[in-house]
Formats: C-alpha cells, sequence, structure tokens
C-alpha cells in the first residue's frame, strides 16, 4: 500500500540533544513537507521540498534542518537551538505544491524531558 | 494575507443529528479551500476540496461544503453525526502554492 511512513512514533530527548525524525513516502510525490502541530493551533510549517536537493524554510524553520537526497526520504533534525521543542511533528507529501492536496503520516511525538 | 477563521474551537452533537462546523476565509485571490479531518494522535486526512468549479463540494463520508464568497465562508455539514465522526477539523486555504491552516474545530458526538 503506497503511503507515508513517520517514525520513531513517540520520541523523548533530554535538553541540548538533536534528534532525527524520519519520513518516507513511496506514492512517487515531488513535494514534501514538514509541519509542527501544538494544542489549540493549526498547522504551521517548518520546511517543504518540491524536488531532490532543494529545500525552503517555512514559517518556523528556526531550530530546524531538513534534507532531500532521496525523493522518497525528507527527515528532520530537531535541533539544540529549538527553545520549545516538545510537540507533535507531521509529515506531508503531495504529486504537486500547486493542489493543496496533501497526504500525511501518522505524525510523531517529541517530548523534551 | 490569506487567513481562515473556524469560528467554533468546540462543537458538541448527539448522534444522529447535523453536524455544522464554521469557517471563513480571507484571500486577496480567488481561493481554493479545503476541509481536513484528523482523529486522535493520527495525520490528517482530506475530506474534500474547492477549487472553483462547483459551490456545493460533496466529500467522503457524507460531509459536504459549500461556498459562498458573498459571506466569505466554507462551512462544513453533514446531515447525520456518527460517533465515528469525531475528530478534529481543519479549515484550509491555498493561495498559489501556500497551504494556510485553521486553529481546529474539535467534534464531539454523543450517544
Amino acid at each position: 500500500d503506497g503511503g507515508i511512513t513517520q517514525s520513531p512514533k513517540y520520541l523523548f530527548r533530554k535538553e541540548g540533544q538533536n534528534v532525527t525524525l524520519s519520513c518516507e513516502q513511496n506514492l512517487n510525490h515531488d513535494a514534501m513537507y514538514w509541519y509542527r502541530q501544538d494544542p489549540g493551533q493549526g498547522l504551521r510549517l517548518i520546511y517543504y521540498s518540491q524536488i531532490v536537493n532543494d529545500f525552503q524554510k517555512g514559517d518556523i524553520a528556526e531550530g530546524y534542518s531538513v534534507s532531500r537526497e532521496k525523493k522518497e526520504s525528507f527527515p528532520l533534525t530537531v535541533t539544540s537551538a529549538q527553545k520549545n521543542p516538545t510537540a507533535f511533528y507531521l509529515c506531508a507529501s503531495s504529486s504537486s505544491p500547486n493542489t493543496g492536496e496533501l497526504f500525511f503520516g501518522e505524525g510523531s511525538r517529541l517530548t523534551v524531558l | 494575507a490569506q487567513s481562515v477563521t473556524q469560528l467554533d474551537s468546540h462543537v458538541s452533537v448527539s448522534e444522529g443529528t447535523p453536524v455544522l462546523l464554521r469557517c471563513n476565509y480571507s484571500s486577496s485571490y480567488s481561493p481554493s479551500l479545503f476541509w481536513y479531518v484528523q482523529h486522535p494522535n493520527k495525520g490528517l486526512q482530506l475530506l474534500l476540496k474547492y477549487t472553483s468549479a462547483a459551490t456545493l463540494v460533496k466529500g467522503i463520508n457524507g460531509f459536504e461544503a459549500e461556498f459562498k464568497k458573498s459571506e466569505t465562508s466554507f462551512h462544513l455539514t453533514k446531515p447525520s453525526a456518527h460517533m465515528s465522526d469525531a475528530a478534529e477539523y481543519f479549515c484550509v486555504v491555498s493561495v498559489r502554492t501556500k497551504l494556510v491552516f485553521g486553529t481546529g474545530t474539535r467534534l464531539l458526538v454523543s450517544p
């Protein structure tokens, strides 16, 4: 079955540590996205990539980094520079950045202890 | 600037009664509008979309929404709620390649 796989589903981190969230898709989509979700707020865009080896900052990129070395993969690193990293992180993909139709993974919940 | 306002943070209904989730949008351009649903600890799933064709849009699971330009609204409705409809619903506006999400409406369905 085609879809998006995020791992891990739950992650605990100590302050000052970097952590990498995995996102893999087998939908053959060109565009991939990372969103952050906090209680009572809508989704906020962290980074997006429209093509391999290219990515752009979203609205809240500070303290995060990404790479897009393969079409299928778009990992997100939450660095120690991110002031408030505890959140639910969602990865998504779309066949075209113009459609607005996103396919989402099931999310990764990061908790900083 | 583009934005969406979801007028209710929570909506409670009884099973079998109608559902109305309200969304107003603001856009300088002709928008594309979407409703997404999110069940607890899951990703979002597209319910329906409006892209300047018919103003009444039908989606999955019996949901539909009507685009009203004069009221800048895109409310989501369902004639009869089911327990499985309990979830969070997001109204989204897309202009060019940018998506702007509303803050969500949590739908509670009681037996």
